[in-house]
């Protein structure tokens, strides 16, 4: 059963516009979210989180939105630029754990020149 | 500033050999420590983590195991691999306590013969 879902495998934007990553979770318990950035070959990077205290974040070009009504959030990216191009995983921290991050598959975003 | 190493960077080993991977991190004392491993396709599975010497939780059942000998050494290793032990292993720390972010080493990327 996975807890954390990124329906989307893969995304392309145009430079300079903006991507919207999305994240839908199921566990009403996981009340701390995460974006990760991850080249092919190399560890993930931390990108931004979110309380769930918060329904947004900010930080430069990154937003994050949370929805805890919908169990939703997002990443948004503006502008978009080719380096942006990676795998963004979504995660998550429940209450009761503050150990395990529960990861999405990822979502592949391609930034075109 | 904190670093976190793995070592190897790349490893391949036949089926049925030992496996012995190490993950030390710099600059910071008394982490939580955590490995993960993405298999092709898959997002971050946990494996194992640690929030202290000699303690040790495992997430999944399997052929690994994990071990802490000293406060900033995290060795993972395996007496008999198997082919679906293939995959992209990593190294995790956090600091203790409260919803901290983790944060990631370079990887060790592990196909199995």
């Amino acid at each position: 059963d996975q807890q954390v879902k990124q329906n989307s495998p893969s995304l392309s934007v145009q430079e300079g516009r903006i991507s919207i990553l999305n994240c839908d979770y199921t566990n009403s318990m996981f009340d701390y979210f995460l974006w990760y950035k991850k080249y092919p070959a190399e560890g993930p990077t931390f990108l931004i989180s979110i309380s769930s205290i918060k329904d947004k974040n900010e930080d430069g070009r990154f937003t994050v939105f949370l929805n805890k009504s919908a169990k939703h959030l997002s990443l948004h990216i503006v502008p978009s630029q080719p380096g942006d191009s990676a795998v963004y995983f979504c995660a998550a921290l429940s209450g009761g754990s503050n150990y395990k991050l529960t990861f999405g598959k990822g979502t592949l975003l391609t930034v075109n020149p | 500033s904190q670093t976190i190493h793995q070592w190897p960077a790349t490893l391949v080993q036949p089926v049925g050999s030992p496996l012995s991977l190490e993950c030390t991190v710099e600059g910071t004392s008394n982490p939580n420590l955590y490995w993960y491993r993405q298999a092709a396709g898959r997002g971050l599975q946990l494996l194992f983590y640690s929030v202290g010497i000699g303690q040790i939780s495992s997430e999944v059942p399997q052929n690994l195991s994990a071990s802490r000998p000293q406060d900033r050494q995290f060795i993972l290793s395996s007496k008999k691999l198997l082919l679906s032990d293939s995959g992209f292993y990593l190294c995790a720390w956090s600091v203790q306590g409260g919803f901290e972010t983790q944060y990631f080493g370079p990887g060790t990327r592990l196909l199995v013969l």
